[in-house]
């Protein structure tokens, strides 16, 4: 079975500084990893996710996260963040090929400005 | 192209009432997800269904049933509803099964049971 660990509640962070949301996970096999965000009242938005290939992905947006197979981590960052980037993200995975998606608790990223 | 919506957005419900909520998926998609997201959790896996048959569960009582439609509409039902039913309940659509990296999620139905 998996399961994924968000150590980080809630980061607090100030406009155009860097932040790093972490995320651990377990599972004895091979898993595909993602990372989803959640505005106020709206459902969930991919942000990113890692499948194969570079252990290093990037979204859009300014977010990336780099899948590191020995410490089991999956760890989200942006070199500077935005007001808007204020929002619950989730870390998530699934069994390669499988539609089931296991979260972790989430953490609420609040930029002030 | 549409995306995911369900319906509706909030209701409220008593204990021990059974309730329905709706799901219609994106456009050409054939396999549907659902959710449970409680208060400050992350959502957990419900069931799934593909083309009309469910194919998969998570670890949710019998009270909690589905059903999708020929055009992949879907539906979450739950009876005897409990308090610790309230919750956000999401779903999320797929081309195909094996596609978790290529779900789009709706904007969920927020359940409250007083």
């Amino acid at each position: 079975a998996q399961s994924v660990t968000q150590l980080d509640s809630q980061v607090p962070v100030f406009e155009e500084a860097p932040v790093e949301l972490r995320c651990n996970y377990s599972s004895s096999v091979s898993v595909y990893l993602f990372w989803y965000v959640q505005y106020p009242n709206q459902g969930l938005q991919l942000l990113l996710k890692y499948l194969s290939g570079s252990t290093l992905v990037e979204s859009i947006n300014g977010f990336e996260a780099e899948f590191n197979k020995s410490q089991t981590s999956f760890h989200l960052r942006k070199p500077s963040v935005h007001i808007s980037d204020t929002a619950e993200y989730f870390c998530a995975v699934s069994e390669m090929d499988t539609d089931k998606l296991i979260f972790g608790t989430g953490t609420r990223l609040q930029v002030f400005p | 192209e549409t995306g995911v919506t369900q319906s509706p957005t909030h209701l409220i419900k008593t204990r021990g009432q059974q309730v329905t909520l709706r799901c219609s998926s994106q456009s050409g998609h054939n396999t549907v997800s659902w959710y449970q997201q409680a208060l400050g959790q992350g959502p957990q896996f419900i069931f799934q269904y593909y083309r009309e048959e469910e194919n998969g569960r998570g670890n949710f009582p019998p009270r909690f049933s589905g059903l999708q439609f020929p055009n992949y509409s879907s539906e979450l039902n739950v009876n005897a509803l409990e308090l610790d039913d309230s919750a956000l309940y999401l779903c999320a659509s797929s081309l195909a099964l094996g596609r978790a990296g290529e779900q789009y999620f709706g904007p969920g139905t927020r359940l409250t049971v007083t």
